[in-house]
């Protein structure tokens, strides 16, 4: 199975901060990485495919990057709605599909 | 505009059967390249892939879970049904059916979840 470490666990930042997370696959998954959003209370809500790509109607202060084993996803001035966890979730080795344990942010 | 939405009960009892309906709209498992996931989440907890069923009624289940699931659907209704047998404590949690982007292995729409608990 395909093991996903992201870090950190958790993080606090302050509006307006650029804020990244990591994401590490434990062999090799091309690009096929995606992070999703997850507010309490709600369902995950897609973000990012295919390591980079934006999806339709998600903020561009989003962005993603990366290939093979290592990936970052990133927020380009963080702002209050935008407190949620964050998971990456890997697609190579389908249909075991694996989700990393999550980041919690929070705003300082 | 596409929407799922799962039902089914939210308190079973250990050693029961939960059974789950995925109901959705707005796109056909029945076209090239669809499908429809369980995805659970315990309390708490990370996300965690259950089963998925394909539009040629292919099933994938995770390996560790394999023997307790079973996934099905009815095209006819727009419903996919997930049962799983045997439930244990362990087994509470949220439970999200969401939609494989059509060919593409992620899920781009996701059900609001229903929570099951699992206690006597």
């Amino acid at each position: 199975d395909i093991q996903m470490t992201q870090s950190p666990s958790s993080l606090s930042a302050s509006v307006g901060d650029r804020v990244t997370i990591t994401c590490q696959a434990s062999q090799h998954i091309a690009r096929y990485l995606s992070w999703y959003q997850q507010k309490p209370g709600q369902a995950p809500k897609l973000l990012i495919y295919d390591a980079s790509k934006l999806e339709t109607g998600v903020p561009s202060r989003f962005s993603g990057s990366g290939s093979g084993t290592d990936f970052t996803f990133t927020i380009s001035g963080l702002q209050p709605e935008d407190v949620a966890t964050y998971y990456c979730q890997q697609y190579d080795n389908v249909p075991l599909y694996t989700f990393g344990l999550g980041t919690k942010l929070e705003i300082k | 505009q596409i929407t799922l939405k799962e039902s089914g009960p939210t308190l079973v009892k250990p050693t029961q059967t939960l059974t789950l309906t995925c109901s959705f709209s707005g796109f056909s498992l029945e076209s090239s390249g669809a499908g429809v996931g369980w995805v659970r989440q315990p309390p708490g907890k990370a996300l965690e892939w259950l089963a998925l069923i394909y539009w040629d009624d292919d099933k994938r289940y995770r390996p560790s879970l394999k023997n307790r699931l079973t996934i099905s659907k009815d095209t006819s209704r727009n419903q996919v049904v997930l049962s799983m047998t045997n439930v244990a404590p362990v087994d509470t949690g949220t439970y999200y059916c969401a939609r494989r982007r059509t060919g593409i292995d992620y899920f781009d729409y996701w059900g609001p979840g229903t929570l099951v608990t699992v206690s006597s």
